[in-house]
């Protein structure tokens, strides 16, 4: 079993459409969870960070947390073809400084 | 956002030639470093983490001796690819922590290198 799992894509939405990306973890003593954005040929871009469960909004992205079920998702609103990417989910180990582990990443393709 | 920057940005070497790759974080004090390799349609692979003044932490099957880390200060780790051979052609990628709260890893750019 992966440590860090992603749906599968590739995932298609139409424009203005929300997009949704799921990840499970299989380390239960993960405290940091990150959503990195990478476009095709560029590094990994920080988008969103979680650490306690619930709800944690930024613009257009929310990214949701739920520890006793070891998943996290990040959901885009009213996508734009420019978040057209590879969604990386990222899980922190238990003390900081820890490796990240990835999971695969889920290619998104939003179409005008 | 903290900033982490790679040097060079693009690499073309003869095969047989060692390559030295620079990461730096610009406005904080990173007393960690991560070092990743990507090759083409496929996910970030950790190679070694590194912390300010003491030996690299490789992971299982990356050559220590192929890879040299130093993390000679708090905002520089440098990445070198001794006796590069083609295979080591690949997309090199470092990301910083400065172990704070957070714990937010910032990743630089990254260097293409290419090994003819």
């Amino acid at each position: 079993q992966k440590e860090v799992e992603q749906n599968s894509g590739p995932l298609s939405v139409p424009e203005g459409a929300i997009a949704s990306l799921n990840c499970t973890y299989s380390d239960r003593v993960s405290q940091s969870f990150f959503w990195y954005r990478q476009y095709s040929g560029k590094s990994p871009e920080l988008i969103m960070s979680i650490y306690s469960n619930g709800d944690k909004e930024d613009g257009r992205f929310t990214a949701q947390l739920n520890k006793a079920s070891q998943y996290v998702s990040l959901l885009i609103r009213d996508s734009q073809p420019s978040d057209s990417a590879t969604y990386l989910c990222a899980v922190g180990g238990e003390t900081s400084g820890s490796r990240l582990t990835f999971g695969e990443g889920t290619q998104l393709t939003v179409n005008p | 956002g903290a900033v982490v920057s790679q040097h060079p940005s693009r690499v073309i070497c003869k095969s047989g030639t060692s390559v030295k790759i620079e990461c730096r974080s610009l406005d904080f004090q990173a007393t960690t470093m991560f070092w990743y390799r990507q090759f083409p349609k496929q996910s970030l692979m950790l190679m070694a983490t590194s912390n300010e003044g003491s030996k690299a932490t490789y992971e299982q099957g990356v050559e220590k001796d192929k890879f040299l880390i130093n993390h000679a200060s708090l905002t520089l780790s440098t990445l070198t690819v001794t006796s590069a051979h083609p295979e080591d052609s690949s997309f090199y990628i470092c990301s910083a922590s400065d172990r704070g709260p957070t714990d937010t890893q910032y990743f630089g750019p990254g260097t293409r290198l290419t090994v003819l």
